[in-house]
């Protein structure tokens, strides 16, 4: 299996500040790394596919970059609605495996 | 547009099959890829397996012995097994549709809401 991890599990920020979460692979994944919101309670919400497509509907705040093993999600001004958790997923290869998480927390 | 719903019991007993269906609406599911996928209680997304329309699986090794996922194309639905469950079984579960079709490599756009599934006697 390939093994995401993300870093780091938790950070506390303000709202309008700039936020980066990275996601790393055990192994090369090309750009098959996508990035999930998940708000608490509620399903996740697909944000990035292909490791920088955003998907339809999402905020353009969103973007997200990488290639190979190295991959990062950046929120440009982070609003209330964004305070969750955050979880990368690799779909290079079954069985697809998700990162750890990241909990953005209101500071 | 698409919407998936998770059905099933919300209680299981240790040792027991949970079984659980998921029923797609607004759309067809022929020519994508669907996932089961669960969260125990304050932790992380595990993939579980999917299965194409066709009926082609994938499942994650580590549960692969007492897992089954099948798709009922007649009535929009697919369906997870899960045998011999433990506590360690007790998650939300997730039904989700990959994005594009014939495809599962770029993430998963359509989600259920979840249910919660309980193991306990």
């Amino acid at each position: 299996d390939i093994q995401m991890t993300q870093s780091p599990s938790s950070l506390s920020a303000s709202v309008g500040d700039r936020v980066t979460i990275t996601c790393r692979a055990s192994q090369s994944i090309s750009y098959f790394l996508n990035w999930y919101r998940q708000k608490p309670g509620k399903a996740p919400n697909l944000l990035i596919y292909e490791a920088s497509s955003l998907q339809s509907g999402v905020p353009s705040r969103f973007s997200g970059s990488g290639s190979g093993t190295d991959f990062t999600l950046t929120i440009s001004s982070l609003q209330p609605e964004d305070f969750a958790t955050y979880y990368c997923q690799q779909s290079y290869s079954a069985p697809l495996t998700f990162g750890g998480g990241t909990q953005v927390e209101i500071k | 547009q698409v919407q998936l719903q998770e059905s099933g019991p919300g209680l299981v007993k240790p040792s027991e099959t949970l079984s659980l269906t998921c029923t797609v609406s607004g759309g067809s599911i022929s020519s994508y890829y669907w996932s089961w996928i669960r969260q125990p209680p304050g932790k992380g997304l595990e993939w579980i397996g999917h299965i194409y329309s066709s009926g082609s699986t994938n499942y994650k090794p580590s549960l692969k012995s007492r897992v089954t996922i099948s798709v009922d194309t007649s009535k929009n639905q697919f369906s997870l097994s899960l045998r011999s469950v433990t506590a360690a079984d007790t998650a939300v579960y997730y039904c989700a549709r990959a994005k594009g079709l014939q495809l599962w490599e770029y993430g998963m756009d359509v989600w259920g809401q979840g249910t919660t599934v309980t193991v306990s006697s």
